[in-house]
């Protein structure tokens, strides 16, 4: 699987967009980018995925770049709730199992 | 729905001791994964299953041992603990097919002194 690069640290003021990077540069064609998050010890939680275009859901929006080599997941409201570390993570689906691995993330804090 | 299912939540070990940490899904999810988180580090893979009667090794597998009799249950097993299996666990179920999200646990908390 193709390894990840998030920053350790992020802050955003409550109400507004929080645009969280990721790069990975050597991901192939049929590798997926997921995006969970965890907050404070609980499991993580899946947030949104995508291959090659961009994808929004309820809870955030997920932009890919042309090239496929970074991504940025955006909170279009943040609130103190959304106070989590981000994993991004590159996973081929397999018949052996989705296996994800899951980095050190960006830690994301939420503040008034 | 009670989705992914973790027993016990905390539990205290004395080295040497055997225990056994319990994941049970009601999705009927058809894949299952078992994967420690230490401080200050992501997830990592223990073991996983692709269905029932199946199991696999992932990034750490050693000094675990897993079960999938039940397609809904998924046991981990720790036969001789060790202080450096001290960490958090967590269970994850996902879908076959698309890739669907994993729905995980709540996490168990195991101490091994």
């Amino acid at each position: 699987d193709a390894k990840t690069t998030q920053p350790p640290s992020m802050d955003c003021a409550e109400g507004r967009a929080a645009n969280l990077p990721c790069n990975h540069s050597t991901i192939s064609g049929n590798e997926y980018v997921y995006w969970y998050r965890q907050i404070h010890s609980q499991g993580p939680q899946y947030i949104i995925h995508g291959l090659k275009n961009n994808e929004t859901n309820e809870m955030a929006s997920l932009i890919i770049t042309e090239d496929r080599k970074s991504s940025t997941l955006i909170l279009p409201h943040a609130t103190l709730r959304d106070t989590a570390v981000y994993y991004c993570i590159v996973s081929l689906l397999t018949g052996g199992g989705n296996k994800l691995t899951f980095g050190t993330g960006t830690q994301l804090k939420v503040e008034l | 729905n009670a989705g992914v299912t973790q027993t016990p939540k905390f539990r205290v070990l004395k080295t040497g001791q055997s225990m056994t940490l319990l994941c049970a899904q009601d999705m009927n999810h058809e894949y299952m994964y078992w994967y420690r988180q230490d401080p200050g580090m992501g997830l990592r893979l223990i073991h996983y299953s692709v269905g029932e009667g199946t199991t696999a090794k992932g990034e750490v597998p050693d000094g675990y041992n897993v079960s999938r009799l039940k397609k809904q249950n998924f046991l981990l097993g720790l036969e001789s603990a060790a202080p450096s299996q001290t960490s958090v666990y967590f269970c994850a179920s996902s879908v076959r097919g698309p890739p669907y999200g994993y729905t995980f646990g709540s996490g168990t908390r195991l101490t091994v002194v």
